[in-house]
């Protein structure tokens, strides 16, 4: 079957670092996405990897190892705006993306 | 600013009812979705079209049907509502030509549907 997974929920304390991790098991690799989903908002989009190793962009940094089917999304400087859902999702291939369950990060003072 | 638009925020129907969930994207995206999110259980995809009048069947498909008559508007529909499909329901949409962006999906803001 398919499968990602991720931790529940993390708690972190602003102008910290934060790591969220995520495995996975799928059919078809074509990507991994990372999103933030703030709550009784859409999910958005805020990193892509496809190649191994460590994309950055800003506060957030994406890592990726393919041949252990695992990612991290990495936050610096939390800010208490940075309290949200964090969604790992998959391309399998094609049109498809599958999605982890999410991992709620409460940023606290 | 680009914009996937849901018809509804809140719905509150009876088992039974059918129900419509429109959806819009100004962004002339070839690729809709609709996904459900459930606490615990994260996304899951329902059903996907890939152009007008074109669909695919997601993940968890039973119970629902969808429509593509203009490329813009992708609506999901539940022929007689059941207390399980009681959930946050998510559309989406994303570009074929994934050589200007990472195909991302552009979600909506979501319609939160309770069936009594």
């Amino acid at each position: 079957g398919q499968n990602i997974d991720q931790p529940t929920e993390m708690t972190a304390t602003e102008g910290a670092i934060v790591q969220i991790n995520c495995t996975y098991q799928t059919s078809g690799f074509n990507g991994l996405f990372w999103y933030q989903q703030h709550a009784g908002e859409a999910p958005t989009f805020l990193s892509y990897n496809v190649l191994d190793g460590l994309e950055e962009k800003g506060r957030f940094s994406s890592f990726l190892s393919r041949s252990k089917g695992y990612s991290y999304l990495l936050l610096k400087e939390l800010q208490m705006k940075d309290s949200a859902s964090y969604l790992c999702a998959v391309n399998t291939g094609g049109f498809k993306t599958i999605f982890g369950a999410g991992t709620r990060l409460f940023v606290k003072a | 600013d680009v914009k996937v638009t849901q018809s509804s925020r809140y719905l509150v129907k009876r088992t039974g009812e059918k129900v419509f969930l429109e959806c819009v994207q100004d962004m002339d995206h070839e690729n809709m979705f609709w996904y459900r999110q459930d606490p615990g259980l994260g996304l899951r995809l329902i059903y996907f079209s890939y152009d007008v009048k074109m669909k695919e069947k997601g993940d968890i498909p039973e119970g629902y049907s969808v429509s593509r008559e203009k490329k813009e508007r992708f609506s999901l529909i539940l022929e007689s509502a059941s207390t399980n499909q009681t959930s946050m329901y998510l559309c989406a949409s994303s570009p074929t030509d994934r050589s200007a962006n990472t195909g991302e999906l552009f979600f909506g803001e979501g319609s939160r549907l309770t069936v009594l």
